[in-house]
């Protein structure tokens, strides 16, 4: 198994461009989730998905999209990026049962936007 | 609001020292606490604590949750450089799923 894979690794991209965060799990999992991660300010959740075709805000969802039209795949869409939006991204999965709330990270993406 | 606080935020100490990092909560319908460990990449997950005075051990890692005071520690003895790395609380928010983290605890264990 992968577990979560998350592309691409790095990115810079100027103000105003459009990128999409591409986020894939093979564990089966009913549950994914964006998070990003400014330093000193540990992760805060961006949107997730309880199942294919259900997404929903999170914390800080403003300047984001998802879709869920599978159970592997969960991309995040930046629209018009801006420096605010410098940060590394995370996705997790998880596997949606109350007897373990444990998510599973992807390695993260850096993003820079100048 | 949920939340979730850490202290300390940052935590210096010699190969060999004892350490205690602190969590508390304020969340919802809480169920289960979680701590993970983050060195130069994604989390990874340590323990799930979800009753009261259990302690979950692993090596020299232990925890132990008290749903009455609404905290929980993250012990590690002996500790070696390897175990330099961002320690993270989270507590699940609002009987669901979701995740509320902690901002962390920066430990950096010097030879």
């Amino acid at each position: 198994n992968a577990g979560v894979t998350q592309t691409p690794k790095f990115r810079i991209l100027k103000i105003g461009q459009s990128m999409t965060l591409q986020c894939a799990q093979d564990m089966n999992h009913n549950y994914m989730y964006w998070y990003r991660q400014d330093p000193g300010m540990g992760l805060k959740l961006i949107y997730y998905s309880v199942g294919a075709g259900i997404t929903d805000k999170g914390e800080v969802p403003n300047g984001y999209n998802v879709s869920r039209s599978t159970t592997e795949d969960f991309p995040l869409r930046l629209e018009l990026a801006a420096p605010s939006q410098t940060s590394v991204y995370f996705c997790a999965s998880s596997l949606g049962h109350s007897s373990s709330y444990e998510q599973y990270f992807g390695p993260g993406t850096r993003l820079t936007v100048t | 609001e949920d939340k979730v606080v850490q202290s300390p935020l940052s935590l210096v100490v010699h190969e060999g020292d004892t350490v205690t990092l602190n969590c508390s909560y304020e969340v919802t319908n809480f169920r289960s606490l979680l701590w993970y460990k983050q060195e130069k990449k994604a989390p990874t997950f340590l323990f799930m604590l979800t009753s009261s005075g259990i302690e979950k051990k692993s090596g020299r890692l232990s925890s132990i949750l008290d749903k009455k005071e609404l905290f929980s520690i993250l012990n590690i003895t002996a500790t070696q450089t390897g175990d330099s790395a961002i320690y993270l609380c989270a507590s699940t928010q609002g009987g669901s799923e979701k995740l509320v983290f902690g901002k962390g605890t920066k430990l950096t264990v010097n030879p």
